[in-house]
């Protein structure tokens, strides 16, 4: 099956601070989004973004379909940004359309 | 904003114990799945489900799971005889056609 490796495994942030997440995947996708899973479990939708590049305030993302990789931006980091993010990849099969999860990025912002 | 919800947040089982998860999907989707995230793992797929019968499983869904849309609004997971293994948290998700998934806030299982 497909694979989906993300990096860093874990990073640590100053309040203010930027970073990118990366997301590299093994082959072609019909869809990708970015979740972050908060502090109590819950998967929060970013983006679903299969290809280009949106924008949602202190989050960005960029998604390179030919070369099978995805990149999250977060400006200005804040303490509210820890967690956990994931991408995730969906690839069309006879059946439903799952998504693949990635390893994940834990974040961790501090003051 | 119609959101994918869940019951109970929490459940806490005895081993041997049938446990059933609920979710109300978003109303005008087509396709429902449930997936599961052992602590500190990354979540994985378990089911598929469209026009009333599974379209994909994976092999964590063997035949102690089961899954039911009853009505026109609740998917269920019913999971016959728990085993400690089977602790996890566990996501129902909905989409309408090859669009985005939005999942619900999760059911933390816990079985003893």
């Amino acid at each position: 099956g497909i694979q989906v490796e993300q990096s860093p495994p874990d990073l640590i942030l100053q309040e203010g601070a930027n970073s990118t997440l990366r997301c590299n995947f093994s082959d072609s996708v019909n869809n990708l989004q970015w979740f972050h899973q908060n502090p109590w479990g819950q998967l929060i939708n970013l983006f679903y973004i299969p290809s280009g590049t949106k924008q949602n305030g202190r989050l960005s993302a960029t998604t390179v379909a030919t070369e099978r990789y995805s990149l999250l931006y977060i400006s200005s980091s804040q303490t509210t940004d820890s967690g956990v993010y994931f991408c995730a990849v969906e690839i069309l099969t006879g059946g439903g359309n799952k998504l693949t999860f990635g390893t994940g990025t834990q974040l961790k912002v501090e003051l | 904003e119609p959101e994918v919800t869940q019951t109970p947040s929490h459940q806490v089982t005895q081993m041997g114990q049938e446990v059933i998860l609920r979710c109300v999907p978003i109303s005008n989707h087509l396709y429902f799945y449930w997936y599961r995230q052992i602590l500190g793992q990354k979540v994985e797929f378990l089911v598929s489900f469209y026009n009333n019968e599974i379209s994909e499983k994976s092999e964590i869904f063997d035949d102690q799971f089961s899954v039911e849309r009853p009505d026109g609004s609740n998917f269920t997971l019913k999971i016959r005889s728990t085993k400690l293994e089977d602790s996890a948290m566990y996501f129902c998700a909905s989409c309408f056609l090859n669009t985005e998934a939005f999942f619900g806030q999760g059911t933390r299982l816990t079985v003893v």
